[in-house]
């Protein structure tokens, strides 16, 4: 089974609408993250998590909001969805690699998101 | 912010060719990160490299950590259909914050 799920894997809403998509982890860690990715852009940090009680705004945040509801699941909201929205979404997580201090990111398989 | 600069942007390469990309920074990174992306699939770590000068293989693939800690290149050998994909780098630092900064990707086409 995965390390990571996301879901759903594809969803088309339309503009305005309030969407959610969901993360979850079965590797323990307690770092979780989400992610944009545009063709030719790369991915971009939305939002983080250090643990249920910590949230921080990443790089592109704004349109945004999340929740952590427990170590293993976080979720992202779109509360009034618009077309440059569109894009993959992958949730992924972190824990300690090999030599302890630095974190090694593990990704889900993504949400592909089309706001029409 | 950081920024990195991911080359080339694609590559098109007979199959049993060697391959390199690299990223550079404008930034010191502490770690840096390989991942590949098959279509449909999210990133999946290949190599980390966590100290400056590092050169770490993990079967056909090389990567090193550049020594002024503001470059890395990835090298793979005698290429196969299954290398198809976009591989990203990633620069982290270390510090709380502990987020990656990823470079744009480089997408690899293998000719048979």
């Amino acid at each position: 089974d995965a390390d990571v799920t996301q879901t759903p894997r594809n969803r088309i809403t339309k503009t305005g609408k309030r969407i959610m998509l969901e993360c979850s982890q079965t590797k323990g860690h307690d770092r979780m993250y989400w992610y944009r990715q545009d063709p030719g852009l790369g991915l971009r940090l939305i939002y983080y998590s250090f643990d249920v009680k910590d949230i921080n705004k990443g790089e592109i945040s704004d349109g945004y909001s999340v929740s952590r509801q427990a170590q293993a699941k976080f979720s992202l909201s779109l509360e009034s969805a618009i077309p440059n929205q569109t894009a993959l979404y992958f949730c992924a997580t972190s824990g300690p690699g090999p030599r302890g201090n630095q974190d090694e990111q593990y990704f889900g398989p993504g949400t592909r998101l089309t706001v029409t | 912010g950081q920024q990195l600069n991911q080359s080339p942007q694609s590559m098109f390469i007979q199959e049993g060719e060697d391959v390199s990309m690299n990223c550079t920074s404008s930034s010191i990174f502490n770690t840096w990160l390989w991942y590949k992306q098959d279509p449909g699939e999210g990133p999946v770590l290949l190599i980390a490299l966590y100290k400056a000068g590092e050169l770490t293989s993990n079967g056909r693939l090389t990567a090193q950590f550049g020594i002024t800690r503001k470059d890395s290149f990835l090298n793979i050998s005698a290429s196969i259909p299954s290398d198809v994909g976009i591989y990203f780098c990633a620069g982290q630092l270390t510090g709380s914050a502990r987020q990656l900064t990823f470079g744009s990707g480089t997408q690899l086409t293998v000719l048979p």
